[in-house]
């Protein structure tokens, strides 16, 4: 199984400020096969980014998504008030499929 | 509109079974692959199973082979997630969710599924 490793486990930051999510995997992902996902308190996660850097469907350019190998980073460039949120990370690059712990991001 | 909507969560005693559903709708579910994805509560998300689009490939995360079955019944656009032996550390709520075989695009609201004495 393959590890997904989370950091900060808490970012905070103000609204407008720039926010670098980073993911850490115990082995090389296949393919770049790795996902980003917003989840706010009571809601199911929404996915941000697919194939370590594709937009999803109607999600705003302010996110990105690079790496590759073992090391991806989601980057937000500019705080809305409704990215405040919890993120988490996926790989789909071996059978068994595994989630990061998540970071959350808050208000400061 | 896209909608997934699981049924069939609630409490059982430790050992006991439980078998979920999911109801899908405004898509293609024959062209879909369908997972299950649990998340205790103030957990983080746990990726369960997932099948392919015609039924015949499944597979399963380590702490539930064995123990769950996923299914679909494609003629009535409905997945299922068969579970057995429940453990307390099974207690989560259950996100029925649609994808490709990897990142999933959907999901549902979730089941609460409590496992307790």
């Amino acid at each position: 199984e393959i590890v997904l490793t989370q950091s900060p486990g808490t970012l905070s930051l103000s609204p407008g400020e720039r926010a670098t999510l980073s993911c850490r995997a115990s082995q090389s992902i296949t393919n770049n096969y790795f996902a980003w996902y917003q989840q706010k308190p009571g809601q199911a996660p929404r996915l941000l980014i697919y194939d370590a850097s594709s937009r999803a469907t109607g999600i705003p350019d302010r996110f990105s998504g690079s790496g590759s190998a073992t090391d991806f980073t989601l980057t937000i460039s500019g705080l809305e008030p409704e990215d405040f949120a919890v993120y988490y990370c996926q790989q789909y690059g071996s059978s068994q499929l595994t989630f990061g712990g998540g970071t959350k991001v808050e208000i400061k | 509109e896209v909608q997934l909507v699981e049924s069939g969560g609630g409490s059982v005693q430790p050992g006991g079974s439980l078998r979920l559903s999911c109801a899908a709708s405004g898509f293609s579910f024959t062209n879909s692959w369908m997972h299950w994805v649990r998340q205790a509560p103030g957990k983080g998300l746990v990726w369960v199973s997932r099948i392919k689009t015609d039924g015949t490939y499944t597979n399963y995360a380590d702490s539930v082979k064995g123990r769950f079955t996923i299914s679909r019944d494609n003629a009535k656009s409905t997945l299922y997630l068969q579970m057995n032996s429940l453990r307390a550390e099974d207690t989560a709520v259950y996100y029925c969710a649609r994808g490709g075989s990897g990142y999933i695009i959907g999901w549902g609201q979730g089941t609460l599924v409590t496992v307790s004495s």
